[in-house]
């Protein structure tokens, strides 16, 4: 059975420095993998996904991810944080042959001060 | 274009109580996904249902139930709840035909059991 890992429960980064959330994953095949944020009492928007091809993602808000099969990562990165981006982030690898039905990591708590 | 919307917002029901929860999908989607976001689990997966058929259900109890509708809309039946059952349930559409297609997520439906 797949798994998730997000080593870090919590984050917190000054506005305006880099970021990088990690992500583990287990799985027996090729992954299929994104990464959702979630605001308060929202629900889940896509960051960005990893299907094949380029190991290096971009998303949106200015947000990248890097597949690294040797590691069974897919950390996401940002170069430069805005207050706006503090939200809960969640790493998820798709099942092939479930209908694609994720797993999720326990999600990533970032804070931004100013 | 309209995203997926869920239906109530919140619900409040007491422990012995069944409640029901709606879903629908972006225009074209016929793939229906439900998920449970309760404090301290994390997001689990729960249904998936596409073309009006149950393709697969996560590890939850038979009194989880659903159904998908000739339009693709979907509803979410939680018989005899107990307190842990309060939980965001989110509800997600996929579209295509390939398994490779992303999920698209509802803002949720906060279920609370007292």
């Amino acid at each position: 059975a797949q798994s998730v890992t997000q080593p870090d429960i919590h984050i917190t980064v000054s506005e305006g420095a880099s970021l990088e959330l990690r992500c583990n994953y287990s799985y027996g095949a090729t992954p299929y993998l994104f990464w959702y944020v979630q605001s308060p009492g929202q629900g889940l928007q896509l960051l960005l996904k990893y299907f094949s091809g380029d190991t290096l993602v971009q998303g949106i808000k200015g947000f990248e991810a890097e597949f690294k099969r040797s590691q069974s990562s897919f950390n996401l990165r940002k170069p430069s944080v805005h207050w706006s981006d503090a939200a809960e982030y969640f790493c998820a690898v798709g099942a092939w042959g479930a209908g694609n039905m994720l797993t999720f990591g326990g999600g990533t708590r970032l804070m931004v001060k100013p | 274009e309209a995203g997926v919307t869920q239906s109530p917002t919140h619900l409040i029901k007491t422990r012995g109580q069944q409640a029901t929860l709606r879903c629908s999908p972006i225009s074209g989607h016929t793939s229906v996904y439900w998920y449970q976001q309760a404090l301290g689990l994390g997001l689990q997966f729960l249904l998936w249902y596409d073309e009006g058929e149950e393709r697969n259900r996560g590890n939850f109890p038979p009194r989880f139930s659903g159904r998908q509708f000739p339009n693709y809309s979907s509803e979410l039946n939680v018989n005899a709840l107990e307190l842990e059952d309060s939980a965001l349930y989110l509800c997600a559409s996929r579209g295509g035909q390939a398994y490779l297609e992303t999920q698209y997520f509802g803002p949720g439906t906060r279920l609370l059991v007292l």
